[in-house]
């Protein structure tokens, strides 16, 4: 089973303009990460934020948390064509300290 | 800094034989995951290892899939019989402390079954 979901699943957006991917889980997490996905690799960290953050930002990157929500929304701005790719959300659940992964958001940009 | 490998990249067997992948952790880490990922979905969680212990495998199909991690570093995952549902690609990660650190993955094992 599968504890957050991504939305939208699939996202097409010009080179230059921002990016927004948001996703939701179900119980309370220690903390929330995002990894990236280039078709037929492996995944790579991008950032993580902890329960009791409410933004953080690397980079290109800025990532919000709301735990009252059970929601989180990454942003990638000014989008290059190299940032195509899957990106993932995973919640570090308080028992079992492990990571569950969501099914992702497919991001398409375009040159 | 070697990252995490695994091997191999790609395995096609016919269902019902044996199938084993490998992965070697980045040094020192002690979390070591192998996830399960068909295509189009996020990473599924067959097993998580501390150290040699493997303490959540409730995700793992116990009747054909068996895991191991030989004094706490390389681990293997193997699948006896495979069936044509296996076809998947299979991931290993690695992090200091569980979720409370980031996960670096391999490249995977894309299963195919025949």
């Amino acid at each position: 089973s599968q504890q957050g979901e991504e939305d939208p699943q699939a996202l097409s957006i010009q080179e230059g303009e921002n990016a927004t991917m948001n996703c939701s889980y179900k119980t309370s997490i220690n903390n929330l990460q995002w990894y990236r996905q280039n078709s037929g690799r492996g995944l790579v960290h991008l950032i993580l934020i902890r329960s009791n953050e409410r933004e953080k930002h690397s980079g290109r990157l800025r990532v919000t948390l709301d735990t009252s929500k059970k929601s989180s929304s990454l942003l990638i701005t000014a989008s290059r064509a190299a940032d195509t790719a899957s990106y993932f959300c995973a919640t570090a659940v308080p028992y079992g300290n492990k990571l569950v992964f969501g099914a992702g958001t497919i991001l398409r940009v375009k040159s | 800094e070697a990252g995490v490998v695994q091997s191999p990249r790609y395995k096609i067997i016919e269902k019902k034989q044996p199938v084993a992948f490998w992965c070697n952790p980045i040094s020192g880490h002690n979390t070591l995951y192998w996830y399960l990922q068909n295509l189009g979905q996020g990473p599924e969680l067959l097993i998580r290892y501390e150290n040699e212990e493997a303490v959540d495998d409730s995700q793992l199909p116990k009747d054909r899939f068996s895991a191991e991690r030989l004094k706490g570093v390389d681990s293997t995952l193997k699948i006896q019989p495979a069936e044509l549902g296996d076809s998947a690609v299979y991931l290993c990660a690695s992090s200091l402390s569980g979720g409370d650190t980031e996960a670096f993955f391999g490249q995977g094992t894309r299963l195919t079954v025949v």
